[in-house]
C-alpha cells in the first residue's frame, strides 16, 4: 500500500523567513516518481517539481529546493526567502505505473500562510 | 492552448439527481483521472483511465461512474449524488501515466443538499 504523510496541516512565517514543508512516502515499489503541487487561493494546481526513485540529487530553482532521500523516505520542500505570494496549499503525491496499473497518493496538504 | 477543461465550476443539485461533470483535455493525452478533495483528506483519486476504452478503480469509486469513448473527453457522472458526494472535483490528465505531472483542470465544486 502507498502512503503520504504531510505532517504539517499549518504553517505560518514572516515573509523573507525559509520554510520547509516536510513529506514522508511509503512504497513498497523500486520504481516511483514524487511530485510536488501548489494550490493557490483561487483554487488551481500547479505542478511544481518531480524526482523519480533513483535521482536524489538535489535540486534548487530560484528560491525554491528540494531534498529528496531514500534512506529516510522524504521528498522535503523548502522555500528561501518566503513571500506573500508562496501562501497555498501544497501537496506532496507518490505516483507508480507498471503495465496498466497506476496509482497515485496525495498527501493531505500543507497550507503556508505567509504574514508581510 | 494546451488544457483541460472542466465543466461547471459550480453546481448544487439535490439527492438522487443524475448529473455529469465533463472534463476534456487538448493535449493527446492517453492518461486521464478524477480525484476529489476534501478539507484534510488531500485529493484522493476515484476513477482512471489508461486509454481509450480503459478505465480502473481508484481509492474512492462508490456512487461514480466514468467513460472513456473517445482520448480528450473523460466524463464524472453521479447516478443518484447523495450529500456525501459534496466535494470539489478535479480532473487531470498526463502524457505517460506515473512518471510525468498531472494537468489538472480548473476544479467542479459540487454541493448536494
Amino acid at each position: 500500500a502507498q502512503k503520504v504523510t504531510q505532517a504539517q496541516t499549518e504553517i505560518s512565517v514572516v515573509e523573507k523567513e525559509d520554510v520547509t514543508l516536510d513529506c514522508v512516502y511509503e512504497t513498497r515499489d523500486t520504481t516511483y516518481y514524487l511530485f510536488w503541487y501548489k494550490q493557490p487561493p483561487s483554487g488551481e494546481l500547479v505542478f511544481l517539481i518531480r524526482r523519480n526513485s533513483f535521482d536524489e540529487q538535489n535540486e534548487i530553482s530560484g528560491r525554491y529546493s528540494w531534498n529528496f532521500q531514500k534512506s529516510t523516505s522524504s521528498f522535503n520542500f523548502t522555500i528561501t526567502a518566503s513571500q506573500v505570494v508562496d501562501s497555498a496549499v501544497y501537496f506532496c503525491a507518490l505516483s507508480v505505473a507498471s503495465g496498466g496499473y497506476q496509482k497515485v497518493t496525495f498527501g493531505t496538504g500543507t497550507k503556508l500562510q505567509v504574514i508581510p | 492552448e494546451a488544457q483541460v477543461t472542466q465543466n461547471p465550476r459550480y453546481l448544487i443539485t439535490v439527492t438522487g439527481k443524475k448529473l455529469t461533470v465533463t472534463c476534456s483535455q487538448n493535449m493527446n493525452h492517453e492518461y486521464m483521472s478524477w480525484y476529489r478533495q476534501d478539507p484534510g483528506l488531500g485529493l484522493r483519486q476515484i476513477y482512471y483511465s489508461m486509454n481509450v476504452e480503459v478505465t480502473d478503480k481508484g481509492d474512492v469509486p462508490e456512487g461514480y461512474k466514468v467513460s472513456r469513448k473517445e482520448k480528450r473527453n473523460f466524463p464524472l457522472i453521479l447516478e443518484s449524488p447523495s450529500p456525501n458526494q459534496t466535494s470539489l472535483y478535479f480532473c487531470a490528465s498526463s502524457r505517460i501515466p506515473g512518471h510525468m505531472p498531472l494537468h489538472f483542470g480548473n476544479g467542479t465544486r459540487l454541493t448536494v443538499t
